[in-house]
């Protein structure tokens, strides 16, 4: 069964920096998708970024890029030249299948920006 | 063009009652999905809707139940309501013919089960 591990309870950056969040999967599939979701504490779930698993690119999308090792099933986020706004809860998902919508989702990580 | 919709957002409600909350898509969109999210399980999946049809379902008890309108809006139900029952329950909308099936999700409706 698919899985996603997100290592990192909490973190800390400080106002411009750039910060990693970690993600590691788990599947037998080939074909799979990833993504990135951000949290505010309003609730709602804001789209950042997907990555393919044949796509031989990292996304990127803005001040946002996953970080995709294939053969480590990793797939970090990279936000660079963080804003007091980018604090909020940060989860990483994996499509179940091709032509599922279902979303298996780690455990988060909660990103505190520091002015 | 507006996102997706849920309402209510708060509820409170008591143990043995029973709860319907509703999903309107973006305009557009045909499938539906529901998640709930609680501290301690974090975020799971509910159910899947295409098109009026239950595609996919998560492992929750029969209790919980859903359906999808030709509209494409779509309602979950919660019957004889548990305290474990209080979480945000969070609706997914996804354009269904882009290769990455992302998914774009409402602002939740909070459930608090007294």
């Amino acid at each position: 069964a698919q899985k996603i591990t997100q290592t990192q309870p909490g973190m800390f950056v400080q106002e411009k920096e750039a910060v990693t969040l970690d993600c590691t999967y788990d599947t037998s599939d080939q074909s799979y998708g990833l993504f990135w979701y951000k949290q505010p504490s309003s609730g709602e779930m804001i789209f950042l970024i997907y990555q393919g698993s044949y796509d031989e690119q990292n996304a990127t999308e803005g001040r946002y890029s996953l970080n995709f090792q294939k053969a480590r099933k990793s797939a970090n986020l990279v936000i660079s030249a963080s804003q007091l706004g980018d604090s909020a809860m940060y989860f990483c998902a994996m499509r179940e299948k091709d032509s599922s919508y279902k979303l298996i989702f780690g455990s988060g990580t909660r990103l505190l920006v520091r002015p | 063009k507006a996102g997706v919709t849920q309402t209510p957002r708060y509820l409170i409600k008591t143990r043995g009652q029973q709860v319907t909350l509703s999903c309107s898509p973006i305009s557009g969109h045909r499938s539906v999905s529901w998640y709930q999210q609680t501290p301690g399980q974090g975020l799971q999946f509910l159910f899947e809707y295409f098109s009026e049809t239950q595609r996919n379902k998560g492992n929750f008890p029969g209790r919980f139940s859903g359906r999808q309108f030709s509209n494409s809006r779509s309602e979950m139900n919660v019957s004889t309501l548990e305290l474990g029952d209080s979480a945000l329950y969070l609706c997914a909308s996804s354009l269904a013919e882009t290769a990455t099936y992302e998914q774009y999700f409402g602002p939740g409706t909070r459930l608090t089960v007294t």
